[in-house]
């Protein structure tokens, strides 16, 4: 197992362009997690889901995005109508079961919205 | 609502030295404190996760501390190496599954 793996990398789109991001988390790992991370801050809890549930979404999440775990493997993050704002790095990260099962991070999906 | 703060936000040291890292969090209902290491435009390596019921966890050259009843964590790096150089992040983990961050403390390494 290689790990979380995240794609793309980067993505530069125009304005009103709806983009998805993928998360392939640890195969053994039933919990995944989304977060974004603006330029020197620490990243913000976006959604989290157990299995193919979703279970915990932040008010960050507004209508524009969505987050789908079908099957309870791979993750979609999708955001329509991108704003400027948007602009950020998309993390994801996956754990297993237990109060207290570290996390493991991917990369990152970097979103430059011009 | 947890809130998490990491002092300083940055800091410069030669090599060899020990050094401190602070973060201090408000809801001391916490299941564990965890530390990354973030470099450069990547993803975060977890390096320490301390339970709500340890005092401290050791990995190589470096020790965090957990302080439940004052919420504070530190994170002790010992001889420093230039390699060191990232940013390293805190975060309550409360048990509602949503880990939260600190803005992190981007240390400099001088070799």
């Amino acid at each position: 197992d290689t790990g979380v793996s995240q794609d793309p990398r980067h993505k530069i789109t125009k304005r009103g362009q709806n983009v998805t991001f993928r998360c392939d988390p640890i195969s053994e790992h039933n919990r995944l997690y989304w977060y974004r991370q603006t330029l020197g801050q620490g990243p913000e809890f976006l959604t989290y889901f157990q299995n193919e549930a979703q279970l915990e979404k932040s008010r960050l999440l507004s209508d524009r995005f969505s987050a789908e775990r079908p099957k309870g493997s791979f993750s979609t993050l999708e955001i329509q109508r991108t704003e400027q704002g948007d602009s950020a790095m998309y993390l994801c990260a996956s754990s297993g079961d237990g109060a207290n099962y570290g996390y493991t991070f991917g990369s990152g999906t970097r979103l430059t919205v011009v | 609502k947890q809130e998490v703060t990491q002092i300083p936000a940055a800091l410069s040291v030669p090599e060899g030295e020990n050094l401190v890292l602070n973060c201090s969090f408000t809801d001391s209902a916490i299941y564990n404190l965890q530390w990354f290491r973030q470099d450069p435009g990547k993803g975060l390596t977890s390096l320490l996760l301390i339970q709500s019921s340890q005092r401290e966890q050791t990995s190589g050259r470096l020790n965090a501390s957990l302080d439940k009843s004052s919420g504070r964590s530190t994170l002790y790096i010992a001889a420093s190496q230039p390699g060191d150089s990232a940013t390293y992040l805190c975060a309550a983990d409360t048990g509602r599954r949503a880990l939260t961050f600190g803005s992190g403390t981007r240390l400099q390494v001088q070799p």
